[in-house]
């Protein structure tokens, strides 16, 4: 059973437009939900969190829009860039544990 | 942000080699770290979580005396590949949990294992 489905697997928007990644969760345990950016060949780097008290964050250019009710939380890049272009991993963890179970990841390609 | 770094970045080895990757937390402690892989165009594969002085607890599926895990202390955790063989190709990263309770995770740069 797959606990964080991510959506889509891959999605083009043109510079300037907004990139939308949906993930889903199974967990009403979980309380941690960040958002990973990946390029090639590196680590994941933290781009933005949340937690389920709040309905909103942003940061810059980067939103999390998380309801609970519906077990589902998304990233939105307004004005996407070219070096916006990435994969993209939503995780969800849970308590003390800390460890994160991971989405499948979103392929972004930002034309120019 | 906090740093997590990994050494190597890439390592080449013979099959029934062993082969250590270092996981250091730069500026930070760090009680807990993770260890994962990750194959070409999938996602992170939790191996096991790993505390300090204690034993790591490993993911279902992952072999502990393959993969050996050592945290020996707040900023240092080492993973071991014994006996490497080409199945065990792949890209390694570790992650510091900073903080106790619910913690950021922050990730290394990741290391290229490749078996020859």
């Amino acid at each position: 059973q797959q606990q964080v489905k991510q959506s889509p697997q891959s999605l083009i928007v043109q510079k300037g437009g907004i990139s939308i990644i949906n993930c889903a969760y199974e967990n009403t345990a979980f309380d941690y939900f960040p958002w990973y950016q990946q390029f090639p060949g590196k680590g994941p780097a933290l781009l933005i969190a949340i937690r389920p008290d709040v309905s909103e964050k942003k940061e810059g250019r980067f939103t999390i829009s998380f309801n609970k009710s519906a077990k589902q939380f998304s990233l939105h890049i307004m004005d996407s860039q070219p070096g916006d272009s990435a994969t993209y991993f939503c995780a969800a963890s849970k308590g003390n544990a800390g460890k994160s179970t991971f989405g499948d990841g979103t392929t972004l390609t930002v034309k120019p | 942000g906090a740093v997590v770094s990994q050494h190597p970045s890439r390592v080449i080895c013979k099959s029934g080699t062993s082969v250590k990757i270092e996981c250091r937390s730069l500026d930070f402690q760090a009680t807990t770290m993770f260890w994962y892989r990750q194959f070409p165009k999938q996602s992170l594969m939790l191996m096991a979580t790993s505390n300090e002085g204690s034993k790591a607890t490993y993911e279902q599926g992952v072999e502990k005396d393959k993969f050996l895990i050592n945290h020996a202390s707040l900023t240092l955790s080492t993973l071991t590949v014994t006996s490497a063989h080409p199945e065990d190709s792949s890209f390694y990263i570790c992650s510091a949990r900073e903080g106790a309770g619910i913690g950021t995770q922050y990730f290394g740069p990741g290391t290229r294992l490749t078996v020859l």
